[in-house]
């Protein structure tokens, strides 16, 4: 059974950083896609980055606005993925999804999705 | 405000088919496969439907897919009150480099 859980949210202040991490287990964590997708209060879904399987390139890929300021991982070892979240700004706040891809790159469809973990900037 | 174009709701009564569009651009719906998720807030989304009509194991047949050119549709067919949530279609698209969701169409069941 796939199961993925996020940890790492929680309350941060403007300007402030932090990680999030993300589980995997249930399948070969290696040859698939990855990827972080968030929904704030009140608006949609909005994909914020994704990363190739390690057994084809790892490439990542963010959306716009959070390029230069967060940076997506994993760790093959451990299963897990990571997002290093700096200089977080208030429009950064939101449930944040972990979510693993059908195929070895971000443009394939999401299969499977964690609970999520809230990310709060506020002073 | 999304690339990808939406109604931001629809509705129907229980047995009823109601159909959900996406309007996009050749860099996106035009030239990449259309994928469709179910969220009830507060839970993690699920596939719904994948490569523009295939639907993943355990979804039911009531749900399908289309797409032609630049837009998509969601259909769903004997409505059911569990089916009440809010409906996003998702797409790469190629100059951007990115995973493009549409706004959400939120779904009521009258």
């Amino acid at each position: 059974e796939v199961q993925l859980l996020e940890s790492g949210g929680g309350l941060v202040q403007p300007g402030g950083s932090l990680r999030l991490s993300c589980e995997a287990s249930g399948f070969t964590f290696d040859t698939y896609a990855m990827n972080w997708v968030r929904h704030p209060p009140g608006k949609g879904l909005e994909w914020v980055s994704g990363i190739s399987s390690t057994t084809t390139s790892s490439d990542t890929y963010y959306v716009e606005s959070v390029k230069g300021r967060f940076t997506i991982s994993t760790d093959s070892s451990k299963n897990t993925l990571f997002l290093q979240m700096n200089s977080l700004r208030a429009e950064d706040t939101a449930v944040y999804y972990c979510a693993k891809g059908r195929g070895s790159s971000p443009w394939y469809a999401l299969d499977y999705w964690g609970q999520g973990t809230l990310v709060t900037v506020s002073s | 405000q999304s690339v990808l174009t939406r109604p931001p709701s629809a509705s129907g009564t229980p047995g009823q088919r109601v159909t959900i569009s996406c309007s996009g651009s050749s860099s996106n719906i035009g030239s990449e496969t259309v994928n469709w998720y179910q969220h009830l807030p507060g839970t993690a989304p699920k596939l719904l439907i994948y490569n523009n009509n295939q639907r993943p194991s355990g979804v039911p047949e009531r749900f399908s897919g289309s797409k032609s050119g630049n837009s998509a549709s969601l259909a769903i067919s004997g409505l059911q009150s569990e089916d009440e949530a809010d409906y996003y279609c998702a797409t790469w698209d190629d100059t951007l480099h990115g995973l493009l969701f549409g706004g959400g169409t939120k779904l009521t069941v009258l």
